[in-house]
């Protein structure tokens, strides 16, 4: 069984702060890791995607992978009100047809003006 | 362009009813997913398609759940004999090419089953 686990918060920041996200899976040979966003009663959307170990940085957000530890994290930098939302970690896990895509429960988070 | 969209957006059943659940995915997507999300979790996998061919329904609860995409486009997500257990959000989710790690995510559906 493919897991991938986060934990659910809430996650209270201040604004302006740095907001950081962590998500562990258990499949060794995952190849790509994703995070989303989700808005209260809203479909998910991607905000980072990462394949291979280090940092990856887009605007206010970086992506960390670390596969050894098989772990995944999330900084959201200068948090804003408008950053509050659920973050979902997901995992590629395919193998022979490509596609397995395995989400975490997500993490609340709650940037306070 | 337009996304994918979904339809009916809200569904309420009564249990032992049958219903059905549309996507439309982006023109031109060959990887087709739905999900399942309860309240306050993830999206769980239900099922996969490339083009028409349903390459994984590991995910699928049960046998009174049916998924098709018969001209390789519009999908349908069929459930039989709902139960309540069955209320969720149904996510339909495309991508691009057949390998694809990018999904572009529908509105959802959200069914309650009474």
């Amino acid at each position: 069984q493919k897991e991938v686990e986060q934990n659910s918060g809430p996650l209270s920041v201040p604004e302006g702060a740095i907001a950081s996200l962590n998500c562990t899976y258990s499949d060794r040979g995952s190849q790509s890791f994703f995070w989303y966003r989700q808005y209260s009663g809203k479909s998910p959307e991607l905000i980072m995607s990462i394949y291979s170990n280090g940092d990856k940085e887009d605007g206010r957000f970086t992506a960390q992978l670390n596969k050894a530890s098989q772990y995944v994290s999330l900084l959201i930098r200068d948090s804003q009100p408008s950053d509050s939302a659920t973050y979902l970690c997901a995992v590629n896990a395919g193998r022979d047809y490509g596609q397995n895509f395995v989400f975490g429960p997500g993490t609340r988070l709650s940037v306070l003006p | 362009g337009a996304g994918v969209s979904q339809s009916p957006r809200y569904k309420v059943a009564k249990r032992g009813q049958d219903v059905a659940l549309r996507c439309d995915p982006i023109s031109g997507h060959v990887s087709l997913f739905w999900y399942q999300q309860a309240l306050g979790q993830g999206p769980e996998f239900l099922t996969y398609f490339q083009n028409e061919a349903q390459l994984d329904k590991s995910g699928l609860p049960s046998d009174r759940f049916f998924a098709e995409r018969p001209e390789g486009s519009v999908s349908t997500l069929k459930i039989q004999r709902t139960q309540q257990e069955d209320s969720a959000v149904y996510l339909c989710a495309s991508g691009v090419g057949t390998y694809t790690d990018t999904q572009y995510f529908g509105p959802g559906t959200r069914l309650t089953v009474l």
